[in-house]
Formats: structure tokens, sequence, C-alpha cells
């Protein structure tokens, strides 16, 4: 098993284009998550879709948008990207449809907006 | 919001030397997870608390949950080079959709 897949694994921008990340899981979890994670920072949360079908705002939305397209694949889309969106991302998955559940991350987006 | 604080920021032990970091929160918790990312890598999970007091070993490492659940602490025991990389504490407020995440704890060994 893959565990959780992202892609691209890294990225340039200028700022105003668009792009969008991709995660898929195989583990047949329900609950889906983007975080950032920026130097001193930690991992803050942008969107969750605790199940197919739903989406919930995290702590930095803005600026995102997401597409939960079935059980398998939670998408994380730039509309108009800005350097404050330069940063690493992380796609993760976990079992049970609640925050708190133990969380299975992918490797990673590094995304650098110029 | 729920606030998420960890110390220390960096570390730098000998080999052989223990290290010990400590996660505050300003609410109580429902629960803490602690994860491990090695540099360049993810974070990946190593334990959940749940319980009031609670303690949990594995191996080297022993986890800690406050009796007010609003502290954690992670304490490993004669570091090994491969205990080397960010420790994070994870924070799941009672409200089941505010689970913050500390700044992390760097840990580096010397050989």
């Amino acid at each position: 098993n893959a565990g959780v897949t992202q892609t691209p694994k890294f990225q340039v921008l200028k700022t105003g284009q668009s792009m969008t990340l991709q995660c898929a899981q195989d583990m047949n979890h329900n609950s889906m998550y983007w975080y950032r994670q920026d130097p001193g920072m930690g991992l803050r949360l942008i969107y969750y879709s605790a199940s197919e079908g739903t989406t919930d705002k995290g702590e930095v939305p803005n600026g995102y948008n997401v597409s939960r397209l079935n059980k398998r694949e939670f998408s994380l889309r730039l509309e108009s990207a800005a350097p404050s969106q330069t940063s690493v991302y992380f796609c993760a998955s976990s079992e049970m449809s609640l925050l708190g559940s133990p969380l299975h991350f992918g490797n990673g987006t590094r995304l650098t907006v110029t | 919001g729920q606030q998420v604080m960890q110390i220390p920021q960096y570390q730098h032990v000998q080999e052989g030397e223990d290290f010990t970091t400590y996660c505050n929160s300003s609410t109580t918790l429902s629960n803490i997870q602690w994860y491990k990312q090695r540099p360049g890598g993810h974070p990946v999970f190593l334990i959940q608390l749940v319980k009031s007091g609670e303690v949990k070993k594995q191996k080297r490492l022993t986890f800690q949950f406050g009796e007010a659940k609003k502290n954690s602490s992670l304490h490993i025991t004669a570091t090994q080079t491969t205990d080397v990389g960010t420790y994070f504490c994870a924070g799941l407020g009672y409200n089941n959709n505010d689970m913050r995440f500390g700044a992390g704890t760097r840990l580096t060994v010397k050989p």
C-alpha cells in the first residue's frame, strides 16, 4: 500500500498563477486534511473533509479551495497564488470522521511563489 | 481560540543524554497526540493520550498527559542519533473540530 500520495513534490509559481495540489489515499480512510507547514509555526490546518461529500474550513482557509472528489481523493486549489502561500503542504488522512484520530501524512509538496 | 505552546524550540544533546519537550495548552484538551518528523520527511504519528494523568511508554520514550489535561511531555532516555528530528504535539479541543499543533521541538544529537 502506498498510504497517502501527494503530487507534485515541488512547484514554483508566479504571483497570480493558479494550481491544484493532488492527494490520494488507499487506506479506505473517511477523513482527509490539508495542512501547511511554515518554519517555527508547526502545522496549520487549511481545510478538512470529515467524510466523502463534506468539507470544512480549518485554521487558515483564506486563499484556498478544496474538493473531495471521492473517498480516496482530496485536492487543494490555489486560485491566485501569493508569496505568503510559499510553504510546505501536507495532505493527511485518518480512519475516523473526527479530528483527533491519528493522522497519516503524505510526503508533502514544497511550493514557492515568487 | 485554542493555543498550543511547545518548548523548547531547539534542543541539542550529546548522544546518551536525556531529552524532554513540553506542550502546554491554553484550554483543557480532549486528547493529545505526538508526532515525529525526520529532516526532510513528513510527520509520523507516535502516540495518543486521552486520560487525565496518563503515562505511556514506547521503549526509551515516555509520554505524559497532565492531570488537568492542559499539558503534556515527551521524554527520551539516553538519546541516540536515530532520535534526530522535530517532535510535535497536537491537542484536540472538546468541540472536536479544533486540533492545534505546537510549533515543534527540533532535536539534534551529537554522536
